[in-house]
């Protein structure tokens, strides 16, 4: 059972494009969840998802920042016009149903040039 | 406002000794806490857990205690390794809330 995969490992942007981020969950884990590391600090919430639907977004900066989790396909983290600031670790977690031990991915680590 | 609060940014112990990693947190709602053990260029790795019913809970050679009164949680790794070396995080939630907060994490190394 492959654990959770997300791809890029690395990713490169300039000031202005857009980053997409990646998340397939283990298999029979319908709950995603996405978090954010930012240098010297710990692991931020950003957004929780099921299938088709946004259960939480409440740690989602307002502004450039979309995710997705559809019926078929991973999960998207979308990062449009990105500054500097955006500059982090992204981690994905699943888990089979709520109120479950979380399953982390091995993170997408987002450079701003 | 840090609801889950990590002190010690980082901690050395002995091989062989016991390694002590606090938490402290402010939302007496959070009805469940978990450890998670991080390495460079990886993911969290869930560690171990305690139900806010519970005052202690074991798994070889880690055990996490709880004290809600005082709204503290620690992790004792006994006895300590070299491949223990590594960021550990601790990190709390409350059912129908389902958003882990996590605390800074503690950087914890094991000398030889």
């Amino acid at each position: 059972n492959a654990g959770v995969m997300q791809n890029p490992r690395h990713l490169v942007r300039r000031r202005g494009q857009e980053a997409r981020l990646r998340c397939s969950p283990m298999k029979g884990h319908s709950h995603v969840y996405w978090y954010r590391q930012l240098p010297e600090e710990g692991l931020k919430f950003m957004v929780y998802l099921q299938k088709e639907n946004i259960i939480d977004e409440s740690g989602m900066p307002k502004e450039r920042f979309s995710a997705e989790f559809p019926k078929e396909g991973p999960s998207i983290l979308r990062i449009q016009q990105v500054v500097r600031g955006d500059s982090a670790a992204y981690f994905c977690a699943s888990s089979p149903f709520a109120g479950n031990e979380q399953f982390f991915g091995p993170g997408t680590r987002l450079t701003v040039l | 406002d840090q609801q889950v609060k990590q002190n010690s940014p980082s901690l050395s112990v002995q091989e062989g000794r016991i390694s002590i990693l606090n938490c402290d947190y402010t939302n007496s709602m959070f009805d469940y806490f978990l450890w998670y053990k991080k390495y460079p260029a990886e993911g969290p790795t869930f560690l171990i857990s305690i139900s806010s019913i519970k005052d202690k809970n074991e798994d070889g050679r880690f055990t996490v205690f709880l004290n809600k009164s005082a709204k503290h949680l620690s992790l004792h790794i006994v006895p300590s390794q070299p491949g223990d070396s590594a960021v550990y995080f601790c990190a709390a939630f409350n059912f129908g809330n389902e958003k882990l907060t996590f605390g800074t994490g503690t950087r914890l190394t094991i000398i030889p």
